[in-house]
């Protein structure tokens, strides 16, 4: 079955980087993703990668995936205060389905 | 691009009673849409995929008959929770999926209607 974990809770002080980390169980997902969810809204894609891509940069967005180990991370380089979020990743299961980690709690304090 | 609205974004309902939410994408056609639900702290779990002109499928576990969608056009799809009790109270997020182009398998998701049954 499929099964997405990640840490609950990251603190992290403004102006250092954050890395959130993902452990997924299908290795036939063709993409990752991952997700911002602020207080009481909906879900924001940040960024995705392909399951043949090691490493994909968008600005201050860093992911990384070994599927070896079927690990993902992010890491937000120069962490802001207005990153402090839920950030959820997800593997495509099928061509529809998402299947979403139990999220990570980011905190970023000055 | 690729904005989805859902209405309303707060209800409140007594119990026995039903409520239907809205999801709506406003720039582009999708012929599929996502509904989630989401518990206090907890991950999103897919209810049922929408796609328009047919009917919606299920995840298991889900009730059909309490949960009912619609989608009845490439930018609308609807969910009514029949009957609602306490224990229906979540946050219901939906996503829709971007009919054609290079992002074809893209979920953008709505900003989630709160659901409260007392």
């Amino acid at each position: 079955g499929e099964d997405v974990e990640q840490s609950l809770f990251l603190s992290v002080r403004e102006g250092d980087s954050s890395v959130i980390n993902c452990t997924y169980t299908d290795s036939s997902s063709t993409y990752l993703y991952w997700y911002k969810q602020e207080p009481g809204a909906g879900l924001q894609l940040l960024t995705y990668i392909f399951s043949n891509m090691d490493m994909k940069q968008d600005q201050r967005l860093t992911v990384l995936l070994n599927k070896k180990d079927k690990h993902l991370s992010l890491r937000i380089a120069d962490t802001q205060t207005g990153d402090s979020a839920i950030y959820f990743c997800a593997e495509r299961y099928s061509t529809d389905k998402l299947i979403f980690g139990t999220g990570t709690r980011l905190q970023v304090f000055p | 691009g690729a904005v989805v609205s859902q209405h309303p974004s707060w209800v409140i309902c007594k119990s026995g009673t039903s409520v239907k939410i809205e999801c709506r994408s406003l720039d582009f056609q999708a012929t599929t849409m996502f509904w989630y639900r989401q518990f206090p702290k907890q991950s999103l779990m897919l209810m049922a995929t929408s796609n328009e002109g047919s009917k919606a499928t299920y995840e298991q576990g889900v009730e059909k008959d309490k949960f009912l969608i619609n989608h009845a056009s490439l930018t609308l799809s609807t969910l009514t929770v029949t009957s609602a009790h306490p224990e229906d109270s979540s946050f219901y997020i939906c996503s829709a999926r971007v009919a054609s182009g290079a992002r074809v398998y893209e979920q953008y998701f709505g900003p989630g209607t709160r659901l409260t049954v007392t």
